[in-house]
């Protein structure tokens, strides 16, 4: 069955960096797109952006860019998202999903908390 | 960026009523829209796919309906396990999410 595996919380201090791995299993890693979306406390669901674990083509939010970067290792069937200059704001739980037909999602990953907090 | 408004902020029904949400785009996004199910500390599910199309072990009960810019997922009877926050998604444009419906026990 479809697997995403994401690692564990974080808390990190502003201006700092985080790394968030998520490791597919039970289906063919290349054939889709991940994605990854994020949920700040008690609130709703941000689209952060998309890489195809084809040919590695990214498209990432406006508002992140230059801040994030989002990358796969296709012979460990995993995603990575960095983002930088981290700050209280994006304190959220970090899902990396499956993405199908262009931009939904059928398969999330558990989720990884990540705080920034000084 | 277009923007996605859902009403009400919160549904109080009973077991067995009938739930209707609501969803508007701020510019057409044609049929282009799905309907996730979220319950606390679990990530959310896919229910409804391109505005109408059950997504893959969802129950007949859940459908969806619309185009353009005003959509509808109807609970035909609510189940014990469908008090949840509803979200809806669209893809027309940049992927953007609704800000949620909260159905909850009456």
């Amino acid at each position: 069955q479809v697997q995403l595996v994401q690692s564990g919380a974080e808390v990190k201090k502003p201006g700092a960096s985080v790394k968030v791995s998520c490791k597919a299993s039970g289906y063919t890693f290349t054939s889709y797109g991940i994605s990854w979306v994020r949920q700040a406390p008690g609130q709703g669901l941000e689209w952060m952006g998309w890489i195809s674990a084809y040919n590695g083509n990214t498209n990432y939010a406006q508002k992140l860019q230059g801040r994030v970067t989002m990358t796969t290792d296709t012979s460990t069937s995993t995603a990575y998202m960095e983002l930088r200059s981290l700050r209280s704001d994006d304190t959220a739980v970090y899902y990396c999903a499956r993405e199908i037909m262009g931009g939904y999602i059928d398969y999330w990953g558990q989720g990884t908390l990540v705080t920034v907090s000084s | 960026e277009i923007v996605l408004t859902q009403s009400p902020a919160t549904l109080s029904l009973s077991p067995g009523e009938r739930a209707t949400l609501s969803c508007r785009a701020s510019q057409s996004v044609s049929s282009y829209l799905a309907w996730y199910q979220q319950k606390p500390g679990q990530a959310p599910r896919l229910l409804i796919y391109d505005a109408s199309n059950r997504a893959t072990g969802i129950p007949a009960r859940f459908s969806g309906s619309g185009s353009g810019t005003d959509f509808t997922l109807t609970i035909s009877s609510l189940e014990p396990e469908d008090f949840a926050v509803y979200y809806c998604q669209q893809r027309s444009n940049w992927p953007t999410f609704g800000p949620g419906t909260k159905v909850d026990i009456k």
